[in-house]
């Protein structure tokens, strides 16, 4: 079966840099992705991870070990905006994709 | 350009009725997955259809079935509805395309609520 965990809930301040990260057990591994999801809204997509390093996207990276089964998203100079519930989803199959059960982020000014 | 769209918005259904959902893909995007949402939690896959088949499913029962039609579009029924179907569900598309099916993108999602 599959596994994932992340943290429940993390607070930064406007401007900061903070790092979610996720841990996976999995049967099979094609790669971790990133989304972000705002209240009432839908997930969105964010990054991707089917090798190990980092991935860089404007202000968003993801980093992916699979020797150690984790990853992490690393958020910069955050913003009011980027509250919001981020999911690490792991990829067991080609057509397979298990989510965690995600970390909400609180930005406070 | 169209983004997925997800019909109806939202449905109440009793118990022991069957409910049908509707997805319209992203333009360009040949896969269909769903996924069922609870309050709090994440997206829980249900199953993704290429080429009009089932191609993968998760862990839910035989009550939850679907349909690939040739325009991409695609349904999700659940039969003898359950209490515990409430929910919301998701409809995400991707391109097959360069191995791009991780890239999903998700519709605004159907709100179930069963009585």
């Amino acid at each position: 079966g599959q596994s994932l965990e992340q943290p429940s809930e993390v607070t930064a301040v406007e401007g900061a840099i903070v790092q979610i990260n996720c841990t996976y057990q999995t049967s099979g591994f094609y790669g971790l992705s990133w989304y972000q999801q705002h209240d009432g809204g839908a997930p969105t997509f964010l990054s991707y991870n089917a090798l190990d390093g980092l991935e860089e996207t404007g202000r968003f990276s993801s980093f992916l070990s699979r020797s150690d089964s984790y990853g992490y998203l690393l958020l910069q100079e955050l913003q009011m905006k980027d509250s919001a519930s981020y999911f690490c989803a792991v990829r067991p199959s080609f057509n397979k994709f298990y989510f965690g059960s995600g970390t909400k982020l609180n930005v406070k000014p | 350009d169209a983004g997925v769209t997800q019909s109806p918005t939202h449905l109440i259904k009793t118990r022991g009725q069957q409910v049908t959902l509707r997805c319209s893909p992203k333009s360009g995007h040949d896969t269909v997955s769903w996924y069922q949402q609870a309050l709090g939690q994440g997206p829980q896959f249900i199953f993704q259809y290429y080429e009009e088949e089932e191609r993968q499913r998760g862990n839910f029962p035989d009550r939850f079935s679907g349909h690939q039609f040739p325009n991409y579009s695609s349904e999700l029924n659940v039969n003898a509805l359950l209490l515990g179907d409430s929910a919301l569900y998701l409809c995400a598309s991707s391109p097959r395309e360069m191995d791009r099916n991780y890239e999903q993108y998700f519709g605004p999602g159907t709100r179930l609520t069963v009585t």
